[in-house]
C-alpha cells in the first residue's frame, strides 16, 4: 500500500475550482510534485517544489501544502484537464521515493 | 529539448530477465538521476529504482533483492534489469529523469523531488 493517500476520484463542472489532495507523513518534511496522466500517456510534470510550474503548463494549475497533506488547485477546471493526478514524494524514511494512490479528475 | 528514448524486449517467460534501456537525448546526463517507474494495466505508478550519472543506486525495497540498474557515460544512456520476473510483473515501463532541489524556509531545509522528463514507456509482458 502506498504511503501516500489520494481521493479515488472527484468531479468539477467546467470552470470550477477542483482541489486534489496527498496525504503521507513524509510531506512534513518534503514537497509532493504533481504528475498528470491522460490515457494511453505517459506521466506528465505539472507542479513541483513550493509551488512550481514547469514551461508550457498553464497557471490555472497550483500547488500548496500544510502540515501532512499536500494539494493541487485547478482554478478553471478545462475539459483537457480530465485526466488522473498522481502526487510523488519521498516515503517516510526519507530513503525512497513513492507516488500516491492516484486521484480520477472528471469535467463534467 | 532533452528527449528519452527508452527500449527493450516486451515479451518474457516467468522466471526470465527484463531488460530495459533509456537514452538521454539533447541534453546533460551527469548532474541528474535517473529513475524508473511502472504501471500495471488499470493500476496506479510505482517507483522502481534511480541511478546517478556515476553508478550510484537507490531502489525500492519492494524489488530490491531483483532489481540492477546501470548507466553508460559514453552514451548517455541507463538501464534497468529486473530478474525472476512473473506475471505480477507485467506493467508499463516508464524511464524519467529526476529534478531535485531544496528551499530554505523557517530555518528548515525542504526538499523536492520531480521526475519531469519521460520516456514513451515500454509494454511489458510476462506470460508462459
Amino acid at each position: 500500500s502506498s504511503e501516500l493517500t489520494q481521493d479515488p476520484a472527484v468531479s468539477v463542472a467546467l470552470g470550477q475550482t477542483v482541489r486534489i489532495t496527498c496525504q503521507g507523513g513524509s510531506l512534513r518534511r518534503y514537497y509532493a510534485s504533481w504528475y498528470q496522466q491522460k490515457p494511453g500517456q505517459a506521466p506528465l510534470l505539472v507542479i513541483y517544489g513550493k509551488n512550481n510550474r514547469p514551461s508550457g503548463i498553464p497557471d490555472r494549475f497550483s500547488g500548496s501544502s500544510s502540515g501532512n497533506t499536500a494539494s493541487l488547485t485547478v482554478t478553471g477546471a478545462q475539459a483537457e484537464d480530465e485526466a488522473d493526478y498522481y502526487c510523488h514524494s519521498r516515503d517516510s524514511s526519507g530513503n525512497h521515493y513513492v507516488f500516491g494512490t492516484g486521484t480520477k479528475v472528471s469535467v463534467l | 529539448q532533452v528527449q528519452l528514448q527508452q527500449w527493450g524486449a516486451g515479451l518474457l517467460k516467468p522466471s526470465e530477465t527484463l531488460s530495459l534501456t533509456c537514452a538521454v537525448h539533447g541534453g546533460s546526463f551527469s548532474g541528474y538521476y535517473w529513475s524508473w517507474i511502472r504501471q500495471p494495466p488499470g493500476e496506479g505508478l510505482e517507483w522502481i529504482g534511480e541511478s546517478d550519472h556515476s553508478g550510484n543506486t537507490n531502489y525500492n525495497p519492494s524489488l530490491k533483492s531483483r532489481v540492477t540498474m546501470s548507466v553508460d557515460t559514453s552514451k548517455n544512456q541507463f538501464s534497468l534489469k529486473l530478474s525472476s520476473v512473473t506475471a505480477a510483473d507485467t506493467a508499463l515501463y516508464y524511464c524519467a529523469r529526476v529534478l531535485r532541489g531544496r528551499r530554505y524556509s523557517s530555518g528548515n531545509y525542504y526538499y523536492f523531488y520531480a521526475m519531469d522528463v519521460w520516456g514513451q514507456g515500454t509494454t511489458v509482458t510476462v506470460s508462459s
